[in-house]
């Protein structure tokens, strides 16, 4: 089975901190994500990397940026955490021209 | 525009009772359609998928869904929900070819089973 993890189920952090969130998969996926989850608003994108060290933008990518140094792992960094930015982040992975995307558990993340 | 539509923000069902989940998109070519359940602070796990061929699909879980194209919709359906059914529910929609093969959800469908 693809395995998704996601370095912490929940992080609190102060505004103007940078905040790192990691995550790794371990089935060679060429594609991985980043999605916000809000109540009611569903999942948005913010970024995808199709390739090692590659990176587009999704729909929401303001205040974000991203790093893929190895294929298995995708890192969001919010580079100062504002309080807007409180929300679930949800790392997925995907083969390339399949788009069935693999989730991980998700990091519940609170900017005070 | 690409779009993925659940219209019922909310839904509660008694345990045994039948079930249907809307989802309607607007995609320019016939899509992928994926259903995901999340339960309560956990990732999206995949019930089932629809690519091409039969537009009845079976997923896990005793869940099916439906192909409509004439309709634009890919509606979920269970014949008796179990109380670990509890939980939101996610329609996405993809596209076909291409190496970024982003994914459209939809905003979610959250279901309670009353004993």
């Amino acid at each position: 089975d693809v395995k998704v993890t996601q370095s912490s189920r929940y992080l609190v952090k102060r505004t103007g901190e940078k905040v790192f969130l990691e995550c790794v998969q371990d089935m060679d996926h060429e594609n991985m994500f980043w999605y916000r989850q809000d109540p009611g608003l569903g999942l948005r994108l913010i970024y995808f990397s199709y390739d090692v060290k590659m990176k587009e933008k999704g729909d929401i990518p303001e205040g974000y940026s991203v790093s893929r140094e190895k294929k298995e792992r995708f890192s969001l960094i919010l580079e100062s955490a504002s309080t807007n930015q409180t929300s679930m982040y949800l790392c997925a992975s995907s083969l390339v021209l399949v788009n069935e995307q693999f989730f991980g558990p998700g990091t519940r993340l609170t900017v005070l | 525009a690409q779009s993925v539509t659940q219209p019922d923000i909310h839904i509660t069902v008694s345990e045994g009772a039948s079930l249907e989940l809307r989802c309607n998109y607007s995609y320019g070519a016939t899509p992928y359609l994926f259903w995901y359940v999340q339960s309560p602070g956990q990732g999206l796990q995949l019930l089932l998928k629809y690519f091409s061929g039969d537009t009845l699909v079976q997923g896990i879980k005793g869940f099916e869904a439906e192909f409509k194209r004439s309709q634009s919709s890919f509606n979920l359906r269970k014949p008796s929900v179990h109380w670990s059914d509890a939980a939101e529910y996610f329609c996405a929609v993809g596209g076909r070819g291409g190496a970024t093969n982003k994914l459209i959800f939809g905003t979610g469908t959250l279901l309670a089973v009353q004993p």
